[in-house]
């Protein structure tokens, strides 16, 4: 079964605009949680993570925010450029030497 | 930067046919996987290894073979191809929390 879920499966924003991606874990002992963005014809490439310590992971345009409790987290994205359009990916894991589960991903398409 | 090449970048096989894709890391980790990606199903690990000679299971891998013949060299093997098995296939690497992706294989089995 999917442990790691995403949603929406797709996101339209208008450019400037936040675009909100939603990622949902059934594991409790999953404690690493990566962002990866995809472009087409390309792998999946790290964008930010965070770990369960931190309920919140900054970088530039770019947010984690993350709530252990309820096994959530989103991925915000601020002032939404036309060159964020690519599909997201959340992930988990667990201790080191396990390997990261993905999310079906979330297609993201920033209108100008 | 880190590199992760895989080979063939496209490939058609009909049913039944034998299939074998290629993965090469110049990264020096310890970590290789195999993914396939689908649509709805997001990215499915098939098979993992931490090392030379050693090989995990994934999650999805029945119909799948995989052998890991040197720190750099990951091989995926689909000996009776199936249409179920057309997919995007991703080879990756890792020696601590990321993990870093090729470009990908399509393989279309008809």
């Amino acid at each position: 079964q999917q442990q790691v879920r995403q949603s929406p499966q797709s996101l339209t924003v208008w450019e400037g605009e936040t675009a909100i991606l939603n990622c949902s874990y059934e594991d409790s002992t999953f404690n690493y949680f990566p962002w990866y963005q995809q472009f087409p014809g390309e792998g999946p490439a790290l964008l930010i993570s965070i770990s369960s310590v931190s309920d919140k992971k900054e970088d530039g345009r770019f947010t984690i925010f993350f709530n252990k409790r309820e096994k959530k987290l989103s991925l915000h994205i601020t002032d939404s450029q036309p060159g964020d359009s690519a599909t997201y990916f959340c992930a988990a894991s667990g201790n080191s030497g396990t390997y990261q589960r993905f999310g079906t991903g979330t297609k993201l398409q920033v209108v100008p | 930067e880190a590199a992760v090449t895989q080979s063939p970048r496209n490939k058609v096989t009909v049913t039944g046919g034998n299939v074998t894709l290629s993965c090469r890391q110049t990264n020096s980790h310890n970590y290789m996987y195999w993914y396939r990606q689908d649509t709805g199903h997001g990215l499915r690990l098939i098979h993992y290894s931490y090392g030379a000679g050693n090989l995990q299971i994934g999650d999805v891998p029945d119909g799948y073979k995989a052998t890991r013949t040197t720190q750099e060299d990951f091989f995926l093997l689909l000996e009776l191809a199936s249409p179920s098995q057309t997919s995007l296939y991703f080879c990756a690497s890792s020696g601590g929390t990321e993990v870093f992706f090729g470009k990908g294989t399509r393989l279309t089995v008809v």
